[in-house]
């Protein structure tokens, strides 16, 4: 089975600066999706940036960018130009191309102080 | 716009009750979710449906069950609520994008 695994429980930043979120997962496929999602206080699951395994390109959505380790099973995710609206709980996920379900990480709340 | 929604945001129970929870998407989405979100734990699968009246356990279905009579609608049952039940409940739905829909959550406090 598959497993996500984000070591860091809680992290804090200061705004305007960088933060680097940790994901590692365990996999025996080779074609796959990885995710993060961003919770806020209302609860509401926010897709923040996603990758597909067969592409070396890391992606990059305005601030957020990924490093995507295929090898090393690692997907962490930068935040650069922090602002105070990025403190939430993210998630890092896992996703087959076979099927739809997708597995979870157990969060990692970033703090973004002013 | 897209829209998954929870019929409670918060809810009361007694031990013992059967409860359902209720998901509707109007996205035309054949593929719907139930997870359960706890601190400390992150999201866990608990049950999934692929198409009407189709349905596959997830990683923790034990005390729960589910029913999808209708493509819009997945629904979650607790047939006898217990207090390790106390838990977010978030409902997602999926097409064939690889994007996940969810809901705004359902906080369950069983008593």
């Amino acid at each position: 089975a598959q497993t996500v695994t984000q070591s860091q429980p809680e992290m804090s930043v200061q705004e305007a600066e960088t933060v680097t979120l940790s994901c590692t997962y365990d996999t025996s496929e080779s074609d796959y999706y990885l995710f993060w999602y961003k919770q806020p206080p209302s609860r509401q699951m926010i897709l923040v940036i996603r990758q597909e395994a067969y592409k070396q390109q890391n992606a990059t959505e305005n601030r957020f960018s990924v490093n995507f380790q295929k090898a090393a099973k690692s997907f962490s995710l930068k935040i650069s130009d922090s602002q105070l609206g990025d403190a939430a709980m993210y998630f890092c996920a896992y996703r087959s191309r076979s099927n739809y379900k997708l597995t979870f990480g157990k969060g990692t709340l970033l703090t973004v102080n002013p | 716009d897209v829209k998954v929604t929870q019929s409670s945001r918060y809810l009361v129970k007694r031990t013992g009750e059967k409860v359902f929870l209720e998901c509707v998407q109007d996205m035309d989405h054949e593929n719907m979710f139930w997870y359960r979100q706890d601190p400390g734990l992150g999201l866990r699968l608990i049950y999934f449906s692929y198409d009407v009246k189709m349905k596959e356990k997830g990683d923790i279905p034990e005390g729960y069950s589910v029913s999808r009579e209708k493509k819009e609608r997945f629904s979650l049952i607790l047939e006898s609520a217990s207090t390790n039940q106390t838990s977010m409940y978030l409902c997602a739905s999926t097409s064939l994008s690889e994007k996940l829909f969810f809901g705004s959550g359902t906080q369950l406090s069983v008593l």
